[in-house]
């Protein structure tokens, strides 16, 4: 069962255009983490939004957990070629499993 | 060390042959994770530990897999008789907390190794 349901799952745009990738879901988590995972690398952590309707800005990267904690979005400004990779969203529960989505694949044309 | 240190990070294995995949986590990191990942999808959760024990195995996909950290530090994760569709990216991660909420801890991932079962 997928909890968490990332789209657009593969997202193709030129440098210096805004973007804005969506995790959804029917759980209710008490936390929502981000991350970028680049070819043959770990995911890293990115963000950590605990609260509903909480707003958290990374330089160029804004992030924002729904209301109902939820669903996430992510949203970049002036997108870079160093931008380009597979951005993860995972929701924890309080036994502290990490449920992943399958990702939004993200490529920066320069 | 410096990061989570995973090995081997390529291991190519006949079908039904057992293999042991060692995981080295950041060193003072109380929380250690196996995942595996697919191509092109995000990690699944396979099983988690505080220190040496074992909290959460319900990922786990059958009996042939287990994992042990029986000193609270390295872990070893070890899938027996191994099948083609056990293929995969097995990530092992830590995090310095006891397993309370992640929002609390970082977790950071290990480079993985990449299992072919042929």
């Amino acid at each position: 069962t997928q909890l968490l349901e990332q789209s657009p799952q593969f997202l193709s745009i030129q440098e210096g255009e805004n973007l804005t990738v969506y995790c959804n879901s029917s759980s209710v988590f008490s936390s929502l983490q981000w991350y970028r995972q680049e070819p043959g690398e770990g995911p890293v952590l990115l963000v950590t939004v605990v609260t509903g309707g909480e707003v958290k800005k990374l330089k160029r990267l804004t992030f924002q957990f729904g209301d109902a904690r939820k669903d996430s979005s992510l949203h970049i400004t002036a997108a870079q070629p160093g931008d380009t990779g597979l951005y993860l969203c995972a929701g924890a529960s309080g036994n502290n499993r990490l449920a992943f989505g399958k990702g939004n694949q993200v490529v920066v044309i320069p | 060390g410096a990061g989570v240190s995973q090995s081997p990070r390529y291991k190519v294995t006949k079908r039904g042959q057992d293999v042991a995949l060692r995981c080295d986590p950041i060193s003072g990191h109380v929380s250690l994770y196996w995942y595996r990942q697919a191509l092109g999808q995000g990690p699944e959760f396979l099983t988690y530990f505080n220190y040496e024990a074992q909290q959460d195995k319900s990922g786990l996909p059958n009996d042939r897999f287990s994992a042990e950290r029986p000193e609270g530090s390295i872990s070893t994760l070890t899938i027996q008789r191994t099948e083609q569709r056990d293929s995969a990216m097995y990530r092992c991660a830590s995090s310095l907390g006891v397993g309370r909420d992640p929002s609390g801890n970082t977790i950071y991932f290990g480079e993985g190794s990449w299992l072919t079962v042929v």
